[in-house]
């Protein structure tokens, strides 16, 4: 049992460059969400899909957009990346929201 | 909007020595959640308290929830090198769709 799979772990990229991160996950989960954490900054919200085929807004949406592609998974897309996107991405899943979350093992992102 | 904030942001203990991390709300939550992590890791869900002055444990760890629901306390007993990491708690607002609110956490460190 996978949990939660985020890829790729590692990545730099170039200020204007856009990329993809994946998240899968295999429990059955019907909520998936997308944070940042910088340090002392705790976990921030990026997006977040309370189920299938819906997707809002969190915390620090800009510069972000997300896509539920199916229950299993959500994916995080910077279009032109800043070097404020510098940060640990971690890709969370949950039953419901008012129950614990379960994250991916995150993804460390570094923009020069 | 919602703010969990935690206090102490570090605590440097003996092993052996007790260790508590406090979490308030500007709000009323429907319940709290904590998480463990440790260094280079990702977050990993220890526990949820849902009623109004809920006590839990789980060996040498103490969970309390508040009366008022707006505050909640992590204590650990005896702490061992193994409990190094960051405590985050989570509170989930009381109203509207249930978002969850992660605190900025307190990083312990132990010294053997």
């Amino acid at each position: 049992n996978a949990g939660v799979t985020q890829t790729p772990k590692f990545q730099v990229l170039k200020t204007g460059q856009s990329m993809t991160l994946q998240c899968a996950q295999d429990m059955n989960h019907n909520s998936m969400y997308w944070y940042r954490q910088d340090p002392g900054m705790g976990l921030r919200l990026i997006y977040y899909s309370a189920s299938e085929g819906t997707t809002d807004k969190g915390e620090v949406p800009n510069g972000y957009n997300v896509s539920r592609l199916n229950k299993r998974e959500f994916s995080l897309r910077l279009e032109s990346a800043a070097p404020s996107q510098t940060s640990v991405y971690f890709c969370a899943s949950s039953e419901r929201s008012t129950l614990g979350y379960t994250f991916g093992s995150g993804t460390r992102l570094t923009v020069v | 909007g919602q703010q969990v904030m935690q206090i102490p942001q570090y605590q440097h203990v003996q092993e052996g020595e007790d260790f508590t991390t406090y979490c308030n709300s500007s709000t009323t939550l429907s319940n709290i959640q904590w998480y463990k992590q440790r260094p280079g890791g990702h977050p990993v869900f220890l526990i949820q308290l849902v009623k109004s002055g809920e006590v839990k444990k789980q060996k040498r760890l103490t969970f309390q929830f508040g009366e008022a629901k707006k505050n909640s306390s992590l204590h650990i007993t005896a702490t061992q090198t193994t409990d190094v990491g960051t405590y985050f708690c989570a509170g989930t607002n009381s109203g509207g769709y249930q978002k969850v609110t992660f605190g900025t956490g307190t990083k312990l460190q132990v010294i053997p």
